[in-house]
């Protein structure tokens, strides 16, 4: 299976730029997606396809990268991303998710 | 507006079975793949099982294969989860998602938590 790797956790400050990153063992093309889950809530589509913004997705959220690197960036944080952001990949199967990165505002 | 709603979990004892639901609203179901996601306690997600829109095609992750059953019935709009001979690590709560390769699971519904304990 396809292992996606993603740092634990994170901690910014409101108003900053953070990037979550997101590696697979090996090649998954374009195919990677991100989702953002708050405590006791489902997981939310934010980025499809490395780079295309989900239906009611902010701009501040914004995705790119392609093979095996890829990185979600939310520019400027704001209070409410306080979450645990997941990549996942459809190229290879099955599909396989990242561990998860807790962010955590100062 | 899209919405799914399943239902059906709740504790069960090892080795006996539970059958999930997942009532689909807001778009043609029969024209959609649908899978079922699942995510252990503070745990991370992991896929379970995919069925095509008409139900000729079904995928399961290794650790389920012979055990789990996705079905769907299009004319109810409504898509399952047959659990047979459960093991305490499906404890889960188990999510009914609509997704492409593509675009990934676009919509989820609330999750329904299947406890598997003596």
């Amino acid at each position: 299976d396809t292992v996606l790797t993603q740092s634990p956790a994170l901690a910014v400050s409101p108003g900053e730029r953070v990037s979550i990153s997101c590696r697979a063992s090996e090649g998954v093309n374009s195919y990677m997606h991100w989702y953002q889950q708050k405590p006791g809530q489902q997981p939310k589509l934010l980025i499809y396809k490395a780079s295309n913004l989900a239906s009611g997705v902010p701009a501040r959220f914004s995705g790119s990268g392609s093979g095996t690197d890829f990185t979600l960036t939310i520019d400027p944080v704001e209070a409410d991303d306080t979450a645990t952001y997941f990549c996942q990949q459809s190229w290879n199967d099955p599909p396989t998710f990242g561990g998860g990165t807790k962010l955590e505002l100062k | 507006e899209v919405q799914l709603v399943e239902s059906g979990g709740g504790l069960v004892q090892p080795g006996r079975s539970m059958k999930l639901s997942c009532a689909a609203s807001g778009f043609t179901f029969s024209n959609y793949g649908m899978a079922w996601v699942r995510q252990a306690p503070t745990k991370g997600l992991e896929w379970v099982a995919t069925i095509s829109y008409d139900g000729s095609s079904t995928y399961y992750r290794d650790s389920v294969k012979g055990r789990f059953t996705i079905s769907r019935d299009n004319a109810k709009s409504t898509l399952y989860l047959q659990m047979n001979s459960l093991r305490s690590e499906d404890t889960a709560t188990y999510y009914c998602t609509r997704g492409t390769v593509a675009t990934g699971f676009a919509y989820w519904g609330q999750g329904t938590l299947v406890t598997v304990s003596s």
